[in-house]
């Protein structure tokens, strides 16, 4: 089991509201990526962060958008919610240190219902 | 574009016997990582074996085993020995070498294990 902690677990909003989710890195991680995973899809790239700047970013509006806190923990916010904004959303930490060999740590998701 | 297909949306083996997942993607890179994540019920995605394209030999980590075709953009996991806790969804997922660790994946492949 990986360090890597999301809160909370399940959510249910409605068409049209505001949506954080927050993600614990595993310690001493400097960087964060977002996933989002639909119903029987592979996970889609959303962002990366990095220091606490965004330095990656994946086909999503910017609706999407996220926050790296100097604790490296992470927020991601969805503004204006659609339906298929409905998935599995997944945190995953590494320590960047220069190379190119890093290992990605995959917290347990939040899984986001819109109605 | 870099896009990863996985054929199988669903295997089946008898516990003890093998079972190979196929994969196949397309890039124009010529160095880049491959990987295999399971992801259980729990739904945390677990890195199961990763291949870098320079190297030709092909990565194996115990029962887990692949068979990379460069030529063919081909990337298969073959797994010894099934055991019941083997069964999950399988993921196959590409990354390039440089950027932002962002992993494309596969649309998925769910394994079954029959005692």
């Amino acid at each position: 089991e990986t360090g890597v902690t999301q809160s909370p677990t399940h959510l249910i909003k409605t068409r049209g509201q505001q949506v954080t989710l927050r993600c614990s890195s595993q310690s001493g991680h400097n960087t964060v990526s977002w996933y989002q995973q639909a119903l029987g899809q592979g996970p889609q790239f959303i962002f990366q962060y990095y220091r606490e700047e965004e330095n990656g970013r994946g086909n999503f509006p910017p609706r999407f958008s996220g926050l790296q806190f100097p604790n490296y923990s992470s927020e991601l916010n969805v503004n204006a919610l659609e339906l298929d904004d409905s998935a599995l959303y997944l945190c995953a930490s590494s320590l960047t240190t220069g190379g190119t060999n890093e290992k990605l740590f995959f917290g347990s998701g939040t899984q986001l219902s819109v109605l | 574009a870099q896009t990863v297909t996985q054929s199988q949306p669903e295997m089946s083996v008898q516990e003890a016997e093998t079972v190979t997942l196929s994969c196949t993607y397309d890039t124009s890179e010529s160095d880049y990582y491959l990987f295999w994540y399971k992801q259980p019920p729990s739904r945390q995605m677990i890195l199961v074996i990763r291949q870098e394209a320079y190297k030709q030999q092909n990565a194996t980590e115990n029962r887990f085993s692949v068979n990379f075709q460069k030529a063919a953009k081909s990337f298969s996991l073959k797994i010894s020995d099934s055991q019941l806790g083997d069964a999950a969804m399988y993921f196959c997922a590409y990354r390039r070498i440089q950027g932002a660790q962002k992993l494309v994946f596969g649309q998925g492949t769910r394994l079954t294990i029959n005692p």
